[in-house]
């Protein structure tokens, strides 16, 4: 089993704050390196991902930095806000011709007022 | 809404017992993954369809089935249920097999007695 660890499990950051959530990953095969929001009680859904080709990515108030060498990759919530509190996952694809993902175990992240 | 739907949304079933859940991938979407979510616990890929065929398979219990039909949804049959088995199921799909982005259904949470 290609495993992906991630950190912390869980996460409070005052609003405005940045919260950080890393992953490592192991297989250096894994070339697709998404993240994803979930609310409760719905589906995750696709934030933001990054392709080992470039160290960084940033979309509105989420940025992912990405360390090759190091086989780690992190998201960057900058100016959390409340509307941000969700549990994220990062994952790792292994594109191979077929799409095989490896989650991470989950932050929840809390943005308190 | 991701256009991903699941059947049911909740499902409450005894131990021993067989139960099918079902997925309507997005229009246009050939690929169909299915995940297990335990309680406090990460995404466990358990297996892949793309067009109806098996692409990958994950970390699925052989009480466990899937497959993807001409039209392209999909079943997953879980059977001789054991409590453990208890957790939500998604459902994703993608255009492709490749790095195509998952757009993930609601969930379907099994309750074993």
């Amino acid at each position: 089993q290609q495993q992906v660890k991630q950190s912390p499990q869980s996460l409070i950051v005052q609003k405005g704050g940045i919260s950080i959530i890393n992953c490592a990953y192991e297989n250096t095969a894994f070339d697709y390196f998404p993240w994803y929001q979930q609310f409760p009680g719905k589906g995750p859904a696709l934030l933001i991902a990054i392709r080992p080709d470039v160290s960084e990515k940033k979309e509105g108030r989420f940025t992912i930095s990405f360390n090759k060498s190091a086989k780690q990759f992190s998201l960057h919530i900058m100016d959390s806000q409340p509307g941000d509190s969700a549990t994220y996952f990062c994952a790792a694809i292994y594109s191979g011709g077929y799409q095989k993902v490896t989650f991470g175990t989950g932050t929840k992240l809390q943005v308190i007022p | 809404d991701s256009g991903v739907t699941q059947t049911p949304k909740h499902l409450i079933t005894a131990t021993g017992q067989r139960v099918t859940l079902r997925c309507s991938p997005r229009s246009g979407d050939l690929s169909v993954y299915w995940y297990q979510q335990s309680l406090d616990q990460g995404l466990q890929f358990l297996i892949q369809y793309y067009n109806g065929e098996e692409r990958a398979k994950g970390n699925i219990l052989e009480r466990f089935s899937a497959q993807q039909f001409p039209d392209l949804h999909s079943e997953l049959n879980l059977s001789s249920l054991e409590l453990g088995d208890s957790a939500l199921y998604f459902c994703a799909s993608s255009v492709d097999g490749g790095r195509g982005e998952q757009f993930f259904g609601p969930g379907t949470r099994l309750t074993v007695l």
